[in-house]
């Protein structure tokens, strides 16, 4: 089956730099992608990656590793603004989005 | 009209009843989809429409049915609402369903509770 997996909830402080990651089993592969969803609000999207390696867009960084199935989405100089939930979503053969249940970033002054 | 709208923003329905929740983009996207958000899961992919005329099962798709007459609208419809459908329905839309781009631009979402 298709899965996808991500920690449910994680603390950070302010300033302070947080790493979410996201494991991923998909029936083929064609690209991986982050979303934020702050409480009450639609998905916006952050990052893709299709390529193992490192993306880096301002203060967010995104990593894909194809070989292991593992992501990770790097927030730099934490604002309580970035407090929100981090969807990790694989694109799978069919082109279908297969999506995590969404980590919770609480950010703490 | 700028991005993607969905109607209403909330209701409370009797069980029994049918609803239809309405979705439009103005983006001249091909693709648009409809997911349900429940606490503790991932968003679920209930129907998607590669282009306007064509319409497939998503993930969840028992007791939902949508239609695409033209590009802009999705109208998502259930036909005898159930407790279970009680929900946070987004629509949204990608400029395509192939190639090596896909990113998918939200509705507001429509907040549902089936009584």
């Amino acid at each position: 089956g298709q899965n996808i997996d991500q920690p449910t909830e994680m603390t950070a402080t302010e300033g302070a730099i947080v790493q979410i990651n996201c494991t991923y089993q998909t029936s083929g592969f064609n690209g991986l992608f982050w979303y934020q969803q702050h409480a009450g609000e639609a998905p916006t999207f952050l990052s893709y990656n299709v390529l193992d390696g490192l993306e880096e867009k301002g203060r967010f960084s995104s990593f894909l590793s194809r070989s292991k199935g593992y992501s990770y989405l790097l927030l730099k100089e934490l604002q309580m603004k970035d407090s929100a939930s981090y969807l990790c979503a694989a694109l799978d053969s069919n082109y279908q989005l297969i999506w995590g249940a969404g980590t919770k970033l609480i950010i703490k002054p | 009209i700028a991005g993607i709208t969905q109607a209403p923003t909330s209701q409370i329905l009797a069980a029994g009843r049918r609803m239809t929740l309405r979705c439009t983009q103005d983006m001249r996207h091909n693709a648009m989809y409809w997911y349900r958000q429940d606490l503790g899961l991932g968003l679920r992919l209930i129907h998607y429409s590669n282009t306007a005329g064509t319409t497939g099962k998503g993930e969840v798709p028992d007791g939902y049915s949508v239609s695409r007459a033209n590009t802009d609208d999705f109208p998502l419809t259930l036909a005898s609402a159930v407790p279970s459908q009680t929900s946070v329905y987004f629509c949204a839309s990608s400029d395509s369903i192939g190639g090596d781009y896909n990113e998918q631009f939200f509705g507001p979402g429509t907040r549902l509770t089936v009584l």
